[in-house]
């Protein structure tokens, strides 16, 4: 069965810090990768996807993340982040075709202004 | 306009109860989810249905028990509530035949208190 690690579990960085949290995920056939946002008290929304083509994939407000398919890893990276980026990040993966999701154990990021 | 809408938002009872939470979604979606989230924030699957399918189900106690009426409703329903069903519950929707690894619309989320 496939997982998904998150090593990052608490992250706390300076407004206009650069992030970087990490995602490795243990599955060697094709995957689908995803980043999903939980802001304090809220549901969780998609950042960005990877399904294929340009490993380098851009995403909502300034967010991007990277598929390196040789370290199983899809690592979400932002230049400078703010205050408002405040919020739980959740990697997860489907294999596939296969619809049933894995979620990580989440990286809580708290930006001090 | 609302996507994916859960009722109630919190949900405080006593252990033993039993209790149900329902989850529509107006976005045309063939694949409905409930996930559990715990106080570690950790989420996990529940169950999925495709049009009203059971396709996964994964190891939840029987006392957990979904029941779709049609494809854009989705409800749980909880028998005899235990301490360690406390959680926020999330239902979710995707696009496509069994959602094929599409991204997923949540829900606000149900949180559940048992006392």
């Amino acid at each position: 069965a496939q997982s998904v690690s998150q090593h990052n579990h608490h992250v706390i960085l300076s407004e206009a810090a650069s992030l970087e949290l990490g995602c490795n995920y243990s599955y060697g056939g094709t995957v689908n990768l995803f980043w999903y946002v939980q802001y304090p008290g809220q549901h969780l929304q998609l950042l960005l996807k990877y399904f294929s083509g340009d490993p380098l994939v851009k995403g909502i407000k300034g967010f991007e993340a990277e598929f390196i398919k040789s370290k199983f890893s899809f690592n979400l990276r932002k230049p400078s982040v703010q205050w408002s980026d405040t919020a739980e990040y959740f990697c997860a993966v489907t294999l596939g075709g296969y619809q049933k999701v894995t979620f990580g154990t989440g990286t809580k990021l708290q930006v001090i202004p | 306009d609302t996507a994916v809408s859960q009722t109630p938002k919190y949900l405080v009872t006593q252990m033993g109860n039993d209790k149900s939470i329902k989850c529509e979604q107006n976005l045309g979606h063939d694949t409905m989810y409930w996930y559990k989230q715990d106080s570690k924030k950790f989420l996990k699957i529940m169950f999925s249905y495709n049009n009203k399918e059971l396709i996964i189900n994964e190891t939840v106690p029987n006392r957990f028990s979904p029941k779709s009426p049609d494809k854009a409703h989705l409800n749980l329903h909880i028998n005899s509530l235990e301490l360690g069903d406390s959680a926020v519950y999330f239902c979710a929707s995707s696009q496509g035949d069994r959602g094929l690894g599409q991204p997923q619309h949540f829900g606000d989320g149900t949180r559940l208190s048992i006392l």
